[in-house]
């Protein structure tokens, strides 16, 4: 089993719609959780992290944490094309910041 | 501010030939990294520095080696390149000493795609 698993997509969703993003992490010593977008040949850049169980708002961004089922989302309220990257979560487990990544998700919003 | 920058951003190798990634950053951060994408694999960590003059394996460290050369440096050498080590490499950095830094943000710089023939 992989450490954080994504579901690599290709996710395809009507521009408006709301764009839901999924995360599972194996080790249950993980602290912090970030949310990274990568436009194609780019490089990541972050979108919001979470610590606390429950949701996390920033602007048309949702991160929703749930440490007893190990599961960490990201919604995208009203999509829009400039939406369309590929999604990286990320897992910490503390200490000098040694970030885990999953595989990432492609998202296409089509206008 | 230029933020984490990289050379080369190409580069080609033949297999056996070596060569060093420069990685800097203009942000006063403690901590960077580096690591490398694969497609279908996300970014695995390569090696890491917490601090100026330390520096520790991560996930993938077979094959490389690195040097912090000041707070701002961070340099990635490849001593005998081999076609398994082509990948885009990143470099990056956050503010975090070491220690609990859960929330510590890493910026990433651009890239070096690299091509071992």
């Amino acid at each position: 089993q992989k450490e954080v698993e994504q579901n690599s997509g290709p996710l395809s969703v009507p521009e408006g719609a709301i764009a839901s993003l999924n995360c599972t992490y194996s080790d249950r010593g993980s602290q912090s959780f970030f949310w990274y977008r990568q436009y194609s040949g780019k490089s990541p850049e972050l979108i919001m992290f979470i610590y606390s169980n429950g949701d996390k708002e920033d602007g048309r961004f949702t991160a929703q944490l749930n440490k007893a089922s190990q599961y960490v989302s990201l919604l995208i309220r009203d999509s829009q094309p400039s939406d369309s990257a590929t999604y990286l979560c990320a897992v910490a487990r503390g200490g000098a910041q040694k970030l885990v990544f999953g595989q990432g998700t492609r998202l296409t919003i089509n206008p | 501010n230029a933020g984490v920058t990289q050379t080369p951003k190409f580069q080609v190798l033949k297999t056996g030939q070596s060569m060093t990634l420069q990685c800097a950053q203009d942000m006063n951060h403690n901590s960077m990294y580096w690591y490398r994408q694969d497609p279908g694999m996300g970014l695995r960590l390569i090696y890491y520095s917490a601090s100026e003059g330390t520096t520790d394996k991560g996930e993938v460290p077979n094959g490389y080696n690195v040097s912090r050369l000041n707070k701002r440096e961070f340099s990635l050498r490849l001593e005998s390149a081999a076609p398994s080590q082509t990948s885009v490499y990143f470099c990056a950095s956050s503010e975090a000493r070491g220690g609990r830094a859960s929330t510590d943000t890493q910026y990433f710089g651009p890239g070096t795609r690299l091509t071992v023939l």
